[in-house]
């Protein structure tokens, strides 16, 4: 079955700690992975979208990564207002999404 | 610019009651549009997803059905809520199989 996994579930870091969030998968036939970032009551934001193993998009201080069985969304020289909880999704189908269950960041001045 | 809507923004139903939740996209034709929920420290779980005018595909059994009436509207409804269906409500619209963007949200509290 179709999985993602989030780790770690929730982060706390200094201002200026840089530190990387991880999201592993399991798909059959993997069509895109995103990240979104999410703030407390509101909608996800989209923020990238990954294709093939080696991939990398950049913005501001977030940098993704992909491989065959991972993401990592690296996060440099963080600011508070960096604090959301960040959630990844796999594209398996064509209307078929699963997210996993996000990572909390914390981001303290 | 694409902008999608959802109203309301928070609900508060008693059990047994219906459920009415809208969705409205701006700026695109012919969107895919998604329904998800969102319980607490869980991720998104997909509910219907549109491909188009009275197309719609189930993810979950449930006493939720979903309509899309115009191209751009989608509707979230329920005949009898339960305790259960409390969460957060995203609706989201996508160009084919790739990002979805998604709207504010409904928080729904079933009583």
């Amino acid at each position: 079955e179709d999985q993602v996994t989030q780790s770690p579930e929730a982060l706390r870091l200094q201002e200026g700690e840089s530190s990387s969030l991880n999201c592993s998968y399991t798909v059959s036939g993997l069509r895109g992975l995103f990240w979104y970032r999410q703030d407390p009551g509101k909608g996800p934001e989209f923020l990238f979208t990954l294709y093939s193993a080696g991939e990398e998009k950049e913005k501001e201080r977030l940098k993704a990564t992909l491989t065959k069985k991972e993401s990592f969304l690296h996060i440099t020289a963080p600011k508070p207002e960096d604090s959301a909880t960040y959630l990844c999704a796999v594209q398996a189908g064509a209307n078929d999404m699963r997210f996993g269950a996000g990572t909390r960041l914390t981001v303290k001045p | 610019s694409q902008t999608i809507h959802q109203w309301p923004a928070t609900l508060v139903q008693p059990v047994g009651s219906p459920l009415s939740l809208e969705c409205t996209v701006e700026g695109t034709s012919n969107p895919n549009l998604y329904w998800y929920r969102q319980a607490a420290g869980r991720g998104l779980q997909l509910l219907f997803y549109s491909i188009g005018i009275d197309q719609i595909s189930s993810e979950v059994p449930q006493n939720l059905s979903a309509s899309r009436p115009q191209d751009r509207q989608f509707i979230l409804s329920s005949k009898k809520l339960l305790l259960s269906d409390s969460g957060f409500y995203l609706c989201a619209w996508g160009a084919g199989p790739y990002e979805q963007y998604f709207g504010p949200g409904t928080r729904l509290t079933v009583t």
